[in-house]
């Protein structure tokens, strides 16, 4: 059984420029999280969606956004490229089992570089 | 609020040493927990879990018991290999709050052959 598929592993990005990352969760997993992992905050929580609709979401400015399309790929944007935003972004899909009895699946991530 | 305090790290050992990693949470109702591990390079796999108060996750040699009273899920092993060199993320999920972890900041797990 394939993984959660991120691409692409690495991207470098200007500042101001926006950027697209993608991600294909498990086949049958309708829930696809995103985090972001930096030396400085740690794994944080961006968003979550399921069944196209997202249903969590982080403490994170409306830069960033994210979508899931009717197969459960989802897809993050981040627009306006700031240094900061530099990480490791990770995806996690979800067998949603008893509504909380998550066991989250991750992809190997999304390494962005903001020069 | 829910929140996740981890050891701080590194923690260096030697192979076949007896490991544990202190982890406590704070959380409103009973959520589920979770232990990841991080290899250099790599997105984090899940090693155990523990949904009930009592429950005892276990895999590949690790254990960690959730125990409501003291709030705590300590992952513990035997006899650590090198290959366990990584880092363990703790994490939870708030009851009723669907797939959001909330982890804990990590702790780099060096063993020396």
């Amino acid at each position: 059984k394939a993984g959660v598929t991120q691409t692409p592993r690495y991207l470098i990005k200007t500042r101001g420029q926006q950027v697209t990352l993608s991600c294909s969760p498990i086949s049958g997993h309708r829930s696809v999280s995103w985090y972001q992992q930096t030396p400085g905050q740690g794994l944080q929580f961006l968003f979550e969606y399921f069944s196209e609709t997202q249903r969590n979401k982080g403490n994170f400015p409306g830069r960033f956004s994210g979508r899931q399309f009717s197969n459960s790929r989802s897809e993050m944007n981040v627009s306006t490229l700031e240094l900061g935003d530099s990480a490791l972004y990770l995806c996690a899909s979800s067998l949603v089992l008893q509504g909380w009895e998550t066991e989250a699946f991750f992809g190997q991530g999304t390494r962005l570089t903001v020069v | 609020g829910n929140s996740v305090t981890q050891m701080e790290g590194p923690v260096t050992l030697s192979e076949e040493a007896f490991l544990t990693i202190n982890c406590t949470y704070t959380a409103t109702g009973y959520p589920s927990l979770f232990w990841y591990v991080q290899y250099p390079g790599e997105g984090l796999q899940l090693l155990l879990k523990a949904t009930k108060a009592d429950d005892k996750g276990s895999n590949k040699g690790f254990e960690a018991t959730y125990r409501k009273e003291t709030t705590s899920f300590h992952l513990e092993k035997g006899s650590v290999q090198v290959s366990d060199s990584a880092v363990y993320f703790c994490a939870l999920v708030p009851r009723g709050a669907t797939n959001k972890l909330i982890f804990g900041t990590g702790t780099l797990l060096a063993v020396q052959p």
